[in-house]
């Protein structure tokens, strides 16, 4: 198995600009994550979904981010219009059906953005 | 609201040493605790998941204990080597979502 697949796997746009970040996420696997990982707050769980519907958006800072998983097998965050403290390493995660947190989360290699 | 801290933040040891990494969560009604590796650019790699209803999990050289009512866990890693250099976050579950403490940065000197 491939893993869970992200793209791009850097990113670097002005201020301003729209930003899609792709993720494939483990085959079989029902929930899928999106993470953000900066200096200053950690590793912070932005949204995750169960079979492809968003459970819990909490985490997403602004309506300028927003989430789609069109289908088990895909999924992409979008920030629109993009700003320099958006700069972060993107991480998708997934893992099996049991439940949000009673599974191992299998993590992809992130994506690093950054906003000039 | 649930808070994960993990102490020392950095450690170097020569190879060879055994050691312990700490993690201490202030609200104990968990459903499990899960330590992740991550080496610089890369995504977390799961180590050990742990259920609230088990004091410890061992693979390798690698031992977590849980001790839920105090709310912390220790990482023990046996007989360090050069490739055990990373960063090791613990994450606990609060209302269906992980929780990542800051992490602790291990260099082990050959």
């Amino acid at each position: 198995d491939a893993g869970v697949i992200q793209s791009p796997r850097h990113e670097v746009t002005e201020m301003g600009q729209e930003v899609t970040l792709r993720c494939k996420p483990i085959s079989g696997h029902d929930y899928l994550f999106w993470y953000r990982q900066t200096m200053m707050r950690g590793l912070e769980l932005l949204i995750y979904f169960n079979n492809n519907v968003p459970i819990d958006d909490s985490g997403m800072p602004e309506d300028r981010f927003s989430a789609k998983m069109p289908n088990a097998s895909f999924s992409t965050l979008k920030i629109q219009p993009s700003e320099p403290r958006d700069s972060a390493v993107y991480f998708c995660a997934s893992s099996l059906g049991t439940g949000p947190v009673t599974d191992t989360q299998y993590f992809g290699p992130g994506t690093r953005l950054t906003v000039l | 609201k649930q808070e994960v801290t993990q102490i020392p933040a950095a450690l170097s040891v020569p190879e060879g040493e055994n050691l312990v990494l700490n993690c201490s969560f202030t609200d104990s009604a968990i459903y499990n605790l899960q330590w992740f590796r991550q080496d610089p650019g890369k995504g977390l790699t799961s180590l050990l998941l742990i259920q609230s209803s088990q004091r410890e999990q061992t693979s390798g050289r690698l031992n977590a204990s849980l001790d839920k009512s105090s709310g912390r866990s220790t990482l023990y890693i046996a007989a360090s080597q050069p490739g055990d250099s990373a960063t090791y976050l613990c994450a606990v579950d609060s209302s269906y979502k992980l929780i990542f403490g800051s992490g602790t940065r291990l260099l082990v000197r050959p």
